[in-house]
């Protein structure tokens, strides 16, 4: 069983719909992260959260750490949004050599 | 512009042949790492650097080697004991190895002829 699942795996939506992807995980963490991998492969960092919600323009991301799950939401989609998203956990204790990564939600936003 | 640079864009291999994968940063940071990814595969640890001189095997290891001789670079070397090299590699930087945020490069896909 994968210690981080994401979930869908794919999601296509039309330009303006608000879009959830999910993560959960298995183990005890210190963090976990969202990154955004471009079909040219550059993978850049969303957010890094231990708790709480973060908001950055039109992402926001949850964590609920007892329910061990992460939302990533994309308010008023926009066809630039599509992309993979990975969920990445700190193992609880680890350095960063201990992230364990989701395989991704690959997202399409049509026009 | 700070930045992580990984060249080439692509690389090809024959049997056989070691090949090397070039990882620079100018960001000032501690820790690099690479990845390893596969389709439909999350990415996987190859070797981590928390510290000039100094580096960690991650969770795929064999049939890689690296160096860590200055701060700003961290070269991958795929040897010809890898026997499944083909794949896309990412380096990453942080400023340090704790909860910090990495950055990563553009990443090298490398293909066996």
């Amino acid at each position: 069983k994968n210690e981080v699942e994401q979930s869908p795996q794919n999601l296509t939506a039309q330009e303006g719909e608000f879009i959830t992807i999910n993560c959960s995980y298995s183990v005890g963490i210190s963090a976990l992260h969202w990154l955004q991998q471009h079909p040219g492969g550059g993978i850049v960092s969303l957010f890094m959260l231990s708790s709480g919600k973060k908001k950055h323009g039109r992402l926001i991301a949850t964590i609920n750490i007892q329910e061990k799950h992460s939302s990533l939401h994309i308010t008023a989609s926009h066809p630039r949004d599509s992309a993979v998203y990975i969920c990445a956990v700190l193992h609880y204790g680890g350095s960063q050599g201990n992230l364990i990564f989701g395989k991704g939600t690959k997202l399409s936003v049509k026009p | 512009d700070g930045g992580i640079t990984q060249s080439p864009k692509y690389l090809f291999r024959k049997e056989g042949q070691n090949v090397t994968l070039s990882c620079e940063q100018n960001l000032n940071h501690d820790a690099m790492y690479w990845y390893r990814q596969d389709p439909g595969q999350g990415l996987r640890l190859i070797y981590y650097s928390q510290i000039v001189n100094d580096f960690q095997k991650g969770d795929i290891a064999e049939g890689y080697s690296v160096s860590r001789e200055k701060k700003e670079s961290f070269p991958l070397t795929v040897t010809s004991a890898q026997k499944n090299p083909t794949a896309f590699y990412l380096c990453a930087s942080s400023i340090d190895g704790g909860r910090a945020t990495q950055y990563f490069g553009p990443g090298t896909r490398l293909l066996v002829l």
